[in-house]
């Protein structure tokens, strides 16, 4: 049972470029969520979606990002023209149903700004 | 603004010895609360959820949680150097749909 699916593991984008994380749920799973974790800093989290549906983007910052999970296909945490403070640890994970259900995370992409 | 509180430490422990690990919150209307453990350059790994006021036990991880002083923790038993990582407190927001994260409390077991 392959657990949640991050690629790319690792990402050099320069400033200004764009960014696109990939994260497959875990099979049976349709709850995604996205947290970010800054060097030194907790894991915060950043947005909750369902297939189609954005449920929770209270923790996106206002500019620049965006997430999405399409009917087919895996959810993408998009980062328009990157700064130097965006590089982080990007986690996403992933629960059968919402509520008490537990989220389970994947290996993460860590994304560095030149 | 919903905040988890734990000691940054580091915990220092010899092997053999119980770990206590202590975290509270702020949100009295929480109802789900995790601990998660995270080793150095890799992702947060479950190690236990538990819901309701006392104690849930899992092989050598116990968890307490006390809602009316808005606390948990996590003991580990015979602790082993191979446990030294940071250990994660979460509690899920009400609308259940993010966790809330502590920063971490930092576990080293010295053999």
């Amino acid at each position: 049972n392959a657990g949640v699916m991050q690629n790319p593991r690792h990402l050099v984008r320069r400033r200004g470029q764009e960014a696109r994380l990939r994260c497959s749920p875990m099979k049976g799973h349709s709850h995604v969520y996205w947290y970010r974790q800054l060097p030194e800093e907790g894991l915060k989290f950043m947005v909750y979606l369902q297939k189609e549906n954005i449920i929770d983007e209270s923790g996106m910052p206002k500019e620049r990002f965006s997430a999405e999970f399409p009917k087919e296909g895996p959810s993408i945490l998009r980062i328009q023209q990157v700064v130097r403070g965006d590089s982080a640890a990007y986690f996403c994970a992933s629960s059968p149903g919402r509520g008490t259900d537990t989220q389970y995370f994947g290996p993460g992409t860590r994304l560095t700004v030149l | 603004q919903k905040e988890v509180e734990q000691n940054s430490g580091p915990l220092s422990v010899p092997e053999g010895a119980i770990a206590s690990l202590n975290c509270t919150y702020s949100d009295r209307g929480s109802q789900s609360f995790f601990w998660y453990r995270q080793y150095s350059g890799k992702s947060p790994e479950l190690i236990m959820f538990i819901y309701s006021n006392g104690d849930k036990e899992d092989g050598r991880f116990t968890a307490q949680l006390n809602k009316a002083s808005q606390y948990v923790s996590l003991l580990i038993r015979d602790s082993q150097p191979s446990d030294s990582a940071t250990y994660l407190c979460a509690v899920l927001n009400q609308a259940g749909t993010a966790l809330i994260f502590g920063k971490g409390t930092t576990l080293s077991v010295s053999s």
